[in-house]
């Protein structure tokens, strides 16, 4: 089984912080992506990755950055973090098959304070 | 940009009974593949079933069945024989066959509860 681990289930952080969210993947998978997730919202896609050092922006990148240093690890940076980042943010992995699903981390609960 | 809506924020239904969530989208492409993926209250989003759009056959897996109508552009979800542990938040989604990231867009999300 793909299992995506991210680092913390819950994150509680203060305005102007810098804050790492971590994900790893065991599959070899080449794309990763970080999602936010909000009610009513869906999921909507920050940025993801589809090689290693390389990124590309999705729907809502402003606030955030992204690394890909290794393929397995994709990680997401608040480089100074403000309220309205509060969310639920999930990370995904995936083979690059078309037909082939998505597979998700348990989600990291972030609150800004 | 293709967009995924979905239109009922919550759906209820009796434990063994059959409920349809509905899901429609806008594509101007003829080639994509449609997920409904499932997240119980515990989060982690899991594959409940796949469409790919060149296929006229519904897909099925189990109690879990789609009603796919290109024409219509609508992709619902229709779970017979509800458990218990169907209860939670489903979201559909799209992706085009001409991605080379797999990206997904995913609709708003319907909370679904199963009353005993």
């Amino acid at each position: 089984d793909v299992k995506v681990t991210q680092s913390s289930r819950y994150l509680v952080k203060r305005t102007g912080e810098k804050v790492f969210l971590e994900c790893v993947q065991d599959m070899d998978h080449e794309n990763m992506f970080w999602y936010r997730q909000d009610p009513g919202l869906g999921l909507r896609l920050i940025y993801f990755s589809y090689d290693v050092k390389m990124k590309e922006k999705g729907d809502i990148p402003e606030g955030y950055s992204v690394s890909r240093e290794k393929k397995e690890r994709f990680s997401l940076i608040l480089e100074s973090a403000s309220t309205n980042q509060t969310s639920m943010y999930l990370c995904a992995s995936t083979s690059g098959q078309p037909n082939q699903p998505q597979h998700f981390g348990d989600g990291t609960r972030l609150s800004i304070l | 940009a293709q967009t995924v809506t979905q239109s009922q924020p919550e759906m209820s239904v009796q434990e063994a009974e059959t409920v349809t969530l509905s899901c429609t989208y806008d594509t101007s492409e003829s080639d994509y593949y449609l997920f409904w993926y499932k997240q119980p209250p515990s989060r982690q989003m899991i594959l409940v079933i796949r469409q790919e759009a060149y296929k006229q056959q519904n897909a099925t897996e189990n109690r879990f069945s789609v009603n796919f109508q290109k024409a219509a552009k609508s992709f619902s979800l229709k779970i017979s024989d509800s458990q218990l542990g169907d209860a939670a938040m489903y979201f559909c989604a799209y992706r085009s066959s001409n991605n080379a990231g797999n990206m997904l867009t995913f609709g708003g999300g319907t909370r679904l509860m199963v009353k005993p």
